[in-house]
Protein backbone atom coordinates (compact mmCIF):
# COMPACT_ATOMS: atom_id res chain seq x y z
CA UNK A 1 0.00 0.00 0.00
CA UNK A 2 0.92 3.00 -0.36
CA UNK A 3 1.64 5.57 2.64
CA UNK A 4 0.78 9.34 2.29
CA UNK A 5 2.37 11.31 5.01
CA UNK A 6 2.05 15.28 5.53
CA UNK A 7 3.25 17.70 7.07
CA UNK A 8 3.54 19.60 9.36
CA UNK A 9 0.84 17.55 12.05
CA UNK A 10 -0.53 20.86 12.80
CA UNK A 11 0.23 24.52 12.15
CA UNK A 12 -0.54 27.48 13.66
CA UNK A 13 -1.28 30.82 11.84
CA UNK A 14 -2.52 34.23 11.45
CA UNK A 15 -5.66 35.90 9.08
CA UNK A 16 -3.83 37.07 6.39
CA UNK A 17 -0.44 34.62 6.20
CA UNK A 18 0.47 32.23 3.52
CA UNK A 19 0.68 28.55 4.33
CA UNK A 20 1.98 25.80 3.23
CA UNK A 21 1.11 22.06 3.98
CA UNK A 22 3.18 19.06 2.24
CA UNK A 23 2.44 15.30 1.37
CA UNK A 24 4.87 13.02 0.27
CA UNK A 25 3.94 9.63 -1.01
CA UNK A 26 5.87 6.40 -0.51
CA UNK A 27 6.01 5.61 -3.80
CA UNK A 28 5.56 7.53 -7.24
CA UNK A 29 2.00 8.47 -7.69
CA UNK A 30 2.50 10.94 -11.07
CA UNK A 31 -0.34 13.73 -10.02
CA UNK A 32 -2.98 11.23 -8.47
CA UNK A 33 -3.64 13.19 -5.95
CA UNK A 34 -6.20 15.37 -3.80
CA UNK A 35 -6.86 17.52 -0.99
CA UNK A 36 -9.78 17.84 1.01
CA UNK A 37 -10.84 20.24 3.98
CA UNK A 38 -12.77 18.58 6.48
CA UNK A 39 -14.12 20.90 9.49
CA UNK A 40 -14.83 19.43 13.02
CA UNK A 41 -18.67 17.74 12.88
CA UNK A 42 -18.44 18.71 9.47
CA UNK A 43 -18.07 16.13 6.23
CA UNK A 44 -14.74 16.74 4.28
CA UNK A 45 -14.91 19.05 1.45
CA UNK A 46 -13.15 18.64 -1.66
CA UNK A 47 -10.47 21.17 -2.65
CA UNK A 48 -7.88 20.04 -5.20
CA UNK A 49 -7.96 17.18 -7.55
CA UNK A 50 -4.79 16.46 -10.22
CA UNK A 51 -2.10 17.64 -7.63
CA UNK A 52 -3.07 20.99 -9.17
CA UNK A 53 -6.72 21.41 -10.30
CA UNK A 54 -9.06 23.26 -8.52
CA UNK A 55 -12.37 22.08 -7.96
CA UNK A 56 -15.24 24.25 -9.44
CA UNK A 57 -16.08 26.78 -6.45
CA UNK A 58 -12.74 26.83 -4.33
CA UNK A 59 -11.08 30.11 -3.76
CA UNK A 60 -8.20 30.72 -6.00
CA UNK A 61 -6.12 31.44 -2.99
CA UNK A 62 -6.14 27.92 -2.92
CA UNK A 63 -3.52 26.15 -5.09
CA UNK A 64 -1.51 22.72 -5.13
CA UNK A 65 1.17 21.88 -6.86
CA UNK A 66 4.00 18.64 -7.18
CA UNK A 67 4.29 15.04 -8.88
CA UNK A 68 5.72 11.94 -8.55
CA UNK A 69 6.32 11.52 -4.60
CA UNK A 70 6.20 15.41 -2.89
CA UNK A 71 3.22 17.88 -3.13
CA UNK A 72 1.73 21.12 -1.35
CA UNK A 73 -0.82 22.66 -0.82
CA UNK A 74 -0.62 26.28 -0.13
CA UNK A 75 -3.14 28.42 0.76
CA UNK A 76 -2.13 32.09 0.14
CA UNK A 77 -4.02 34.95 2.39
CA UNK A 78 -5.39 32.69 5.54
CA UNK A 79 -9.17 33.57 5.95
CA UNK A 80 -11.20 33.12 9.29
CA UNK A 81 -13.31 30.26 7.97
CA UNK A 82 -9.48 28.60 6.39
CA UNK A 83 -8.83 27.37 9.95
CA UNK A 84 -9.81 23.44 9.69
CA UNK A 85 -7.97 20.40 9.43
CA UNK A 86 -6.10 19.01 5.46
CA UNK A 87 -6.04 15.97 3.83
CA UNK A 88 -4.42 14.65 1.43
CA UNK A 89 -5.40 11.43 -0.32
CA UNK A 90 -3.63 9.24 -3.70
CA UNK A 91 -5.88 7.97 -6.18
CA UNK A 92 -2.91 6.11 -8.17
CA UNK A 93 -3.66 2.72 -6.71
CA UNK A 94 -6.06 0.72 -4.43
CA UNK A 95 -6.07 1.00 -2.30
CA UNK A 96 -6.76 4.40 -1.88
CA UNK A 97 -4.78 6.12 1.27
CA UNK A 98 -5.28 9.61 2.88
CA UNK A 99 -2.31 11.46 4.85
CA UNK A 100 -2.61 11.62 8.86
CA UNK A 101 -4.23 14.75 8.27
CA UNK A 102 -2.82 18.79 8.93
CA UNK A 103 -4.40 21.43 11.92
CA UNK A 104 -4.32 24.87 10.88
CA UNK A 105 -5.03 26.54 13.89
CA UNK A 106 -5.15 30.47 15.09
CA UNK A 107 -2.64 31.91 16.22
CA UNK B 1 -27.80 19.82 -5.97
CA UNK B 2 -26.23 16.82 -5.32
CA UNK B 3 -27.58 15.17 -2.21
CA UNK B 4 -26.26 12.16 -0.21
CA UNK B 5 -27.87 10.85 2.71
CA UNK B 6 -26.68 8.34 4.45
CA UNK B 7 -28.82 5.66 7.14
CA UNK B 8 -28.42 2.54 9.01
CA UNK B 9 -25.83 3.36 11.39
CA UNK B 10 -26.07 2.43 14.91
CA UNK B 11 -24.51 1.09 17.84
CA UNK B 12 -22.98 -3.13 17.32
CA UNK B 13 -21.59 -5.64 19.41
CA UNK B 14 -18.20 -6.87 18.17
CA UNK B 15 -19.15 -9.90 15.83
CA UNK B 16 -22.57 -8.14 14.92
CA UNK B 17 -23.64 -6.81 11.89
CA UNK B 18 -24.70 -3.58 10.09
CA UNK B 19 -26.35 -2.38 7.08
CA UNK B 20 -25.38 1.00 5.63
CA UNK B 21 -27.27 3.15 2.70
CA UNK B 22 -26.64 6.14 1.10
CA UNK B 23 -29.64 7.41 -0.65
CA UNK B 24 -28.84 9.78 -3.74
CA UNK B 25 -30.45 12.03 -5.89
CA UNK B 26 -29.55 15.53 -7.87
CA UNK B 27 -27.26 13.54 -10.73
CA UNK B 28 -27.46 10.37 -12.79
CA UNK B 29 -26.50 8.13 -10.25
CA UNK B 30 -25.59 5.14 -12.69
CA UNK B 31 -22.79 7.28 -14.33
CA UNK B 32 -20.64 8.05 -11.26
CA UNK B 33 -18.10 5.85 -8.82
CA UNK B 34 -19.45 5.38 -5.48
CA UNK B 35 -17.16 5.44 -2.11
CA UNK B 36 -17.36 4.76 1.73
CA UNK B 37 -14.96 6.73 3.57
CA UNK B 38 -14.73 6.75 7.59
CA UNK B 39 -13.33 8.63 10.50
CA UNK B 40 -12.75 7.34 13.54
CA UNK B 41 -12.03 9.05 16.92
CA UNK B 42 -9.23 10.84 17.06
CA UNK B 43 -8.01 9.45 13.50
CA UNK B 44 -7.59 10.33 10.29
CA UNK B 45 -9.90 9.65 7.33
CA UNK B 46 -10.12 6.42 6.04
CA UNK B 47 -10.72 4.96 2.18
CA UNK B 48 -13.33 1.67 3.11
CA UNK B 49 -14.68 0.96 -0.14
CA UNK B 50 -15.51 2.20 -4.08
CA UNK B 51 -17.67 1.02 -6.65
CA UNK B 52 -17.66 2.07 -10.10
CA UNK B 53 -20.75 2.96 -11.85
CA UNK B 54 -21.86 0.11 -13.47
CA UNK B 55 -21.12 -1.52 -10.15
CA UNK B 56 -19.20 -4.25 -12.25
CA UNK B 57 -16.03 -3.42 -10.44
CA UNK B 58 -15.55 -2.88 -6.26
CA UNK B 59 -12.57 -2.12 -4.57
CA UNK B 60 -11.66 -2.47 -0.48
CA UNK B 61 -9.15 -1.18 1.72
CA UNK B 62 -7.03 -3.88 3.72
CA UNK B 63 -8.56 -3.48 6.57
CA UNK B 64 -12.11 -4.50 5.98
CA UNK B 65 -11.72 -7.02 2.87
CA UNK B 66 -13.37 -10.26 3.52
CA UNK B 67 -15.60 -8.34 6.09
CA UNK B 68 -17.23 -5.61 4.41
CA UNK B 69 -19.71 -5.54 1.33
CA UNK B 70 -20.18 -2.80 -0.80
CA UNK B 71 -22.87 -2.67 -3.79
CA UNK B 72 -25.64 -0.61 -5.56
CA UNK B 73 -29.04 -0.43 -6.90
CA UNK B 74 -29.12 2.23 -9.94
CA UNK B 75 -32.67 1.63 -9.98
CA UNK B 76 -33.32 2.77 -6.38
CA UNK B 77 -30.10 5.44 -6.83
CA UNK B 78 -28.59 3.73 -3.49
CA UNK B 79 -25.33 2.46 -2.78
CA UNK B 80 -24.83 -0.15 0.46
CA UNK B 81 -21.92 -1.23 2.63
CA UNK B 82 -22.69 -4.30 4.66
CA UNK B 83 -20.39 -4.73 7.23
CA UNK B 84 -20.05 -8.32 9.11
CA UNK B 85 -17.69 -9.37 11.99
CA UNK B 86 -17.87 -5.83 13.12
CA UNK B 87 -14.41 -5.17 15.80
CA UNK B 88 -14.16 -2.12 18.22
CA UNK B 89 -11.24 -0.57 15.65
CA UNK B 90 -14.56 -0.16 13.06
CA UNK B 91 -16.70 2.46 14.83
CA UNK B 92 -16.30 5.86 13.49
CA UNK B 93 -18.70 7.92 11.45
CA UNK B 94 -19.04 6.16 7.90
CA UNK B 95 -19.35 8.98 4.95
CA UNK B 96 -20.64 8.23 1.00
CA UNK B 97 -18.94 10.05 -1.37
CA UNK B 98 -19.68 10.43 -4.68
CA UNK B 99 -16.65 10.39 -6.99
CA UNK B 100 -15.80 13.08 -10.05
CA UNK B 101 -16.69 10.36 -12.83
CA UNK B 102 -17.72 6.83 -13.73
CA UNK B 103 -14.47 5.30 -12.16
CA UNK B 104 -13.41 5.54 -8.49
CA UNK B 105 -10.78 8.30 -7.91
CA UNK B 106 -11.56 11.71 -6.14
CA UNK B 107 -14.45 12.20 -3.74
CA UNK B 108 -16.23 15.47 -4.76
CA UNK B 109 -19.36 15.80 -2.86
CA UNK B 110 -19.96 13.97 0.90
CA UNK B 111 -23.11 12.99 2.82
CA UNK B 112 -23.04 14.05 6.75
CA UNK B 113 -22.05 10.57 7.90
CA UNK B 114 -23.54 7.75 10.19
CA UNK B 115 -21.73 6.87 13.31
CA UNK B 116 -21.04 3.29 13.40
CA UNK B 117 -20.27 1.97 17.02
CA UNK B 118 -19.04 -1.40 18.01
CA UNK B 119 -19.08 -1.77 21.83
CA UNK B 120 -20.29 -4.46 24.07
Amino acid sequence: DIQMTQSPSSVSASVGDRVTITCRASQGISIWLAWYQQKPGKAPKFLIYGASSLQSGVPSRFSGSGSGTDFTLTISSLRPEDFATYYCQQANSFPYTFGQGTTLEIK
Amino acid sequence: EVQLLESGGGLVQPGGSLRLSCAASGFTFSSYGMSWVRLAPGKGLEWVSGIRGSGGSTFYADSVKGRFTISRDNSKNTVYLQMNSLRAEDTAVYYCAKDRGTTVTYFEDWGQGTQVTVSS
